[in-house]
């Protein structure tokens, strides 16, 4: 059973340029989150999206956008990126509501 | 807002040791607690906890739940340079099982 896929792995980008990360999930799960993880804030939500639907957000500005296509991969984009951005960007799939959630490798975003 | 703290964040010890890790919560609605061993990048996933009171065990590893006091702890008994790892908590909580992190505790085992 394939796991988590998260593609780029690295990514180095300059300031004012935006990305797109790509999630794609374990078969059956329809549960993606996206988490931010640097050495001095741990692990902080993004968003989750469950059947295309974004239901759960966390505080971070609108340059920090999702969506999740009917096949449940996901994609989730920064705009205008700032230095602060550089980041070990993860997602997280699980099949609904009471599952433990699996991680793929994660993409380093880079920014210069 | 929902908060997962734990302590100590970081902790050094010998081969051989026992170690306990604590994670306590204040959240809305809580619905599980879970346990993560992150060594490079991706998480892996330890113990969901649901109930207070019950052990849930993996060979060396164990984990407890108190829903009263709004805490749990990961034990690693006879600790291996292999355990060194972020030992990361996780809270569902809400009707759509919003997830908050803490920021882990950095084990480092020594031989």
């Amino acid at each position: 059973k394939a796991g988590v896929t998260q593609t780029p792995r690295y990514l180095i980008k300059t300031r004012g340029q935006q990305v797109t990360l790509s999630c794609s999930p374990i078969s059956g799960h329809r549960s993606v989150s996206w988490y931010q993880q640097t050495p001095g804030q741990g692990l902080q939500f993004l968003f989750e999206y469950f059947s295309e639907t974004q239901r759960n957000k966390g505080n971070f500005p609108g340059r920090f956008s999702g969506r999740q296509f009917s096949n449940s991969r996901s994609e989730m984009n920064v705009s205008t990126l700032e230095l602060g951005d550089s980041a070990l960007y993860l997602c997280a799939t699980r099949t609904g509501l009471t599952t433990e959630a699996f991680f793929g490798q994660g993409t380093r975003l880079t920014v210069v | 807002e929902d908060k997962v703290v734990q302590s100590p964040l970081s902790l050094v010890v010998h081969e051989g040791d026992t170690v306990t890790l604590n994670c306590s919560y204040e959240v809305t609605n809580f619905r599980s607690l879970l346990w993560y061993k992150q060594e490079k990048k991706a998480p892996t996933f330890l113990f969901m906890l649901t109930s207070s009171g019950i052990e849930k065990k993996s060979g060396r590893l164990s984990s407890i739940l108190d829903k009263k006091e709004l805490f749990s702890i990961l034990n690693i008994t006879a600790t291996q340079t292999g355990d060194s790892a972020v030992y990361l908590c996780a809270v569902y909580s809400g009707g759509y099982q919003k997830v908050t992190f803490g920021t882990g505790t950095k084990l480092q085992v020594i031989p």
